[in-house]
């Protein structure tokens, strides 16, 4: 059965400084892999995705994310946080021709001055 | 840029009573689906919606709840016999395409059963 894992619950990490979100799933075929971002009383805001092709894919915000099938993983990246990047993250699949998605747990991550 | 709008934003019923939540697709978009977030937990798939059908649904997804698309524009979510577990945020979503492509997602509706 697919599943997502998110390994880290809650990440604080320092403003101006690097962020990286960790991501496995299961599946037995290439997924489609979405990176959704949270703000507090909001809804889910698709950051980027990955379907096929470059493995590297950028979004917005400034975010990336890297597609490694080795090692079933689609980590996010930030080189440089903002205050305002303080949400809670949630990777998702999409594997099935009708577009159900499995969210991760999520991470929450806080920024600190 | 078009969205996916969802009402009311916050929604108080009584244990038993019958709930109706709202949302209204982008309007190009044929598939449709809601997913339910319990407070602190993750996110859960309820229900697809496409060619006015339900196309895949949960094990959350009993008889209890139902969907509809009344007409061109919304697509509804009702709870027939609330319970205080069904307390949960509900979004909505729609896509152009299905088959994994990208969801765009409402800001949600808080629903609180007392």
């Amino acid at each position: 059965a697919q599943s997502v894992t998110q390994p880290d619950i809650h990440i604080t990490v320092s403003e101006g400084a690097s962020l990286e979100l960790r991501c496995n799933y299961s599946y037995g075929a290439t997924p489609y892999l979405f990176w959704y971002v949270q703000s507090p009383g909001q809804g889910l805001q698709l950051l980027l995705k990955y379907f096929s092709g470059d493995t590297l894919v950028q979004g917005i915000k400034g975010f990336e994310a890297e597609f490694k099938r080795s090692q079933s993983s689609f980590n996010l990246r930030k080189p440089s946080v903002h205050w305002s990047d303080a949400a809670e993250y949630f990777c998702a699949v999409g594997a099935d021709s009708w577009g159900k998605f499995q969210f991760g747990a999520g991470t929450q991550v806080v920024v600190t001055p | 840029e078009p969205e996916v709008t969802q009402t009311p934003s916050h929604q108080v019923t009584q244990m038993g009573q019958e709930v109706i939540l709202r949302c209204v697709p982008i309007s190009n978009h044929l598939y449709f689906y809601w997913y339910r977030q319990i407070l602190g937990q993750k996110v859960e798939f309820l229900v697809s919606f496409y060619n006015n059908e339900i196309s895949e649904k949960s094990e959350i997804f009993d008889d209890q709840f139902s969907v509809e698309r009344p007409d061109g524009s919304n697509f509804t979510l009702k709870i027939r016999s609330t319970k205080l577990e069904d307390s949960a945020m509900y979004f909505c979503a729609s896509s152009d395409t299905g088959g994994g492509q990208p969801q765009h997602f409402g800001d949600g509706t808080r629903l609180s059963i007392l």
